[in-house]
């Protein structure tokens, strides 16, 4: 059974910072990894999504890595703003868009 | 439309009453899908839509739940005889078709609370 770990469960920064989420995954048979925001209240906003066949992507500030073979992936933000506060969840594909997510990481980023 | 749209946003029902969430994917999307999302628990998979088929039904939690899609486009999630724990948010998603490799969008989601 696919398992998906976020670390760290929160994270709380200055603004500017540069900053690493993590994602790990128990079974490498992926088709896909997607980084998704979620905003209190809200539904999910897709950042980056990484096709199993490539090793990164990268979105303005944001930029996720995947090694499928370790079964891990990273969300880069790069100089973290206030805006960029919200909860952070990756989602592996484990064929047909069956989405399988980890529990996410609360983001924090103070003035 | 311009985005996955979810009905009603806020429901407060009583124990044992039924209850249909109504989703209304992003236009030419054949794909759509139900998750849940429980306080304190991550998001889990309920349903997928093909068209009008539902090739994986596996992730409804038990027999109150049911979800059908007519049309091609709009989907209903049924929750017969509602329990406290089917207290949750549940969203719905769409895609262009149900291939991997084809970015899924969410709903704003509808927020359920059985008291």
């Amino acid at each position: 059974k696919q398992e998906v770990t976020q670390i760290p469960a929160a994270l709380s920064v200055p603004e500017g910072e540069n900053l690493v989420l993590n994602c790990s995954f128990t079974d490498s048979a992926i088709y896909n990894l997607q980084w998704f925001r979620q905003d209190p209240g809200k539904g999910l906003t897709s950042l980056l999504l990484i096709q199993s066949s490539q090793r990164e992507q990268t979105s303005g500030r944001l930029n996720a890595s995947l090694d499928k073979s370790s079964g891990r992936s990273t969300l880069y933000i790069a100089a973290s703003q206030p805006g960029d506060s919200a909860t952070y969840l990756c989602a592996v594909n484990t064929g047909f868009q069956k989405l399988v997510f980890g529990t996410g990481t609360r983001l924090l980023v103070s003035p | 439309g311009a985005g996955v749209s979810q009905s009603p946003s806020n429901k407060v029902t009583e124990k044992g009453k039924d209850v249909e969430l109504r989703c209304d994917p992003i236009s030419g999307h054949t794909a759509l899908y139900w998750y849940r999302q429980s306080l304190g628990q991550g998001l889990e998979f309920l349903i997928y839509f093909q068209g009008n088929s539902a090739p994986d039904k596996s992730g409804l939690p038990s027999d109150r739940f049911s979800a059908e899609r007519t049309g091609g486009s709009v989907s209903t999630l049924t929750i017969q005889r509602t329990q406290q724990e089917d207290s949750a948010v549940y969203l719905c998603a769409s895609s262009l078709d149900g291939l991997s490799g084809n970015t899924i969008y969410f709903g704003e989601g509808s927020w359920l609370t059985v008291v």
